[in-house]
């Protein structure tokens, strides 16, 4: 079944303690992209990766580190979090970058930092 | 003020009526329109993708850009309860360089009583 896969689904840490939210996508997408969902902020990104080694900076980056060493996957790193940095994330992946390209999102990882 | 304005809901309804959705956006560069379902503890997913101005339609539901007004809405005829769920609208501009810039709206919560 094709599908953008995270893990964990929940996570509970505490402020400073490194974490890493994995994302694995099986159909062979170039584009990546990691979001946080905020009530009443929507979906913001948070950084984007258009193929292997090469990523950037979306909406809201601060915070956060990504890297892309093999195309299916786009792991999320939190070096030091901070409660601010409570939210649901989503990794999503696409064929290409083109705006026509349908985003497939992952199932969402809620994180809680205390 | 923000790129773009959807209001949040909740909106409720009961099974069987005609729902409207809209967003309004800022941004005349916008091109490309979409709508995404959010079920509850799931991931977005891509329900109607629009190009410019007009209407489209997919069974029950039917999209519309209304471009001078900076207006999008979605219609969902005989709703059900399966309808249930956050209504995301996304737009974006024609890519310059470098990955979509997709925009989202903050989502409408929709409930479809049986």
């Amino acid at each position: 079944e094709a599908q953008v896969t995270q893990n964990p689904r929940y996570l509970i840490t505490v402020t400073g303690k490194k974490l890493t939210v994995t994302c694995s996508q099986n159909m062979n997408h170039e584009y990546m992209s990691w979001y946080r969902q905020d009530p009443g902020l929507g979906l913001r990104q948070i950084y984007y990766s258009m193929n292997v080694e090469v990523t950037d900076k979306g909406d809201v980056p601060e915070g956060y580190k990504v890297s892309r060493k093999e195309k299916r996957n786009f792991p999320l790193i939190l070096e030091s979090p901070s409660p601010n940095q409570t939210s649901l994330y989503f990794c999503a992946s696409s064929t290409h970058r083109g705006a026509n390209s349908p985003l497939h999102f992952g199932n969402g990882t809620r994180l809680t930092v205390t | 003020q923000k790129e773009v304005e959807q209001d949040p809901g909740p909106l409720s309804v009961p099974e069987g009526a005609i729902v409207s959705l809209n967003c309004t956006y800022s941004n005349s560069a916008f091109q490309y329109f979409m709508w995404y379902r959010q079920y509850s503890r799931k991931g977005p997913e891509l329900l109607m993708y629009t190009y410019s101005s007009g209407n489209k339609e997919d069974g029950r539901f039917t999209a519309q850009v209304d471009k001078s007004s900076k207006y999008i809405s979605l219609f969902i005829r005989d709703s059900q309860p399966s309808d249930s769920a956050t209504y995301l609208c996304a737009m974006s501009a024609t890519i310059i360089q470098g990955a979509q810039k997709l925009v989202f709206g903050q989502g409408t919560r929709l409930t479809i009583n049986p």
